[in-house]
């Protein structure tokens, strides 16, 4: 079982919409990231937040927004998004550090329609 | 940045097969992981594996660090076994981890 918890799983939203992704971890972990994954290609890094602090923005397009409230939460914020948008997001935390496992969650299915 | 390679991208197996999934790395890294990603889309950490040879049941994997590349071993495949695997890295000099193009793993009944 997944100790990095999505919601919503699946989320269709319209180009004109403003939603959110979010997620949770209680590892303790202080490393967490979001990804992106279209389909039969690989994840790719969008966010990585260290300390509660942004360390990595993968020159993201503003639309999406991340927020990191507290250590144990992660959110992104999805506004006036575009039909390529659709994809599926992962959260994933480490302990941080060089040499860590990183754990994803199970995702959230977005569709943007 | 460094570069990682998959091979092969697809491979098909009756149930009870064994396979052999290659990662290759073009740099020197002190973080590599391999993680199988079920249909419904989660990824499961199979293996923390920078260097050295691990074991966990019908699966083993082995970075040989100086070589660039791992190897992650499936024994007597089972349908279960069916999806995707992605090897990823860090580099000793880079920031992010970094994923393959993932092998698609389709096992036969």
């Amino acid at each position: 079982d997944t100790e990095v918890t999505q919601t919503p799983k699946h989320l269709v939203m319209g180009m004109t919409n403003k939603k959110s992704l979010k997620c949770e971890q209680h590892m303790g972990h202080r490393a967490m990231y979001w990804y992106k994954q279209k389909a039969k290609k690989p994840p790719e890094l969008m966010f990585v937040y260290s300390y509660e602090k942004l360390s990595i923005n993968e020159s993201v397009p503003s639309r999406f927004s991340p927020e990191c409230p507290n250590s144990s939460l992660l959110n992104l914020h999805l506004h006036a998004l575009q039909p390529e948008d659709s994809a599926l997001y992962l959260c994933a935390s480490s302990s941080g550090g060089t040499g860590n496992t990183i754990y994803f969650g199970e995702g959230s299915w977005l569709t943007v329609v | 940045g460094i570069q990682v390679e998959q091979s092969p991208p697809d491979l098909i197996l009756q149930e009870g097969a064994n396979s052999t999934l290659r990662c290759n790395f073009s740099d020197s890294v002190n973080n590599l992981q391999w993680f199988h990603q079920n249909p419904w889309g989660q990824l499961i950490n199979l293996f923390y594996i920078p260097s050295g040879t691990k074991q966990n049941g019908r699966l083993s994997a082995t970075t040989v660090a100086t070589e660039r590349y791992s190897l992650l071993y499936i024994s007597s495949s089972q349908t279960t076994d069916s999806g995707v695997y992605f090897c990823a890295v860090k580099g000793s000099s880079a920031s992010k981890i970094i994923f393959g193009s993932g092998t698609r793993l389709s096992i036969r009944p």
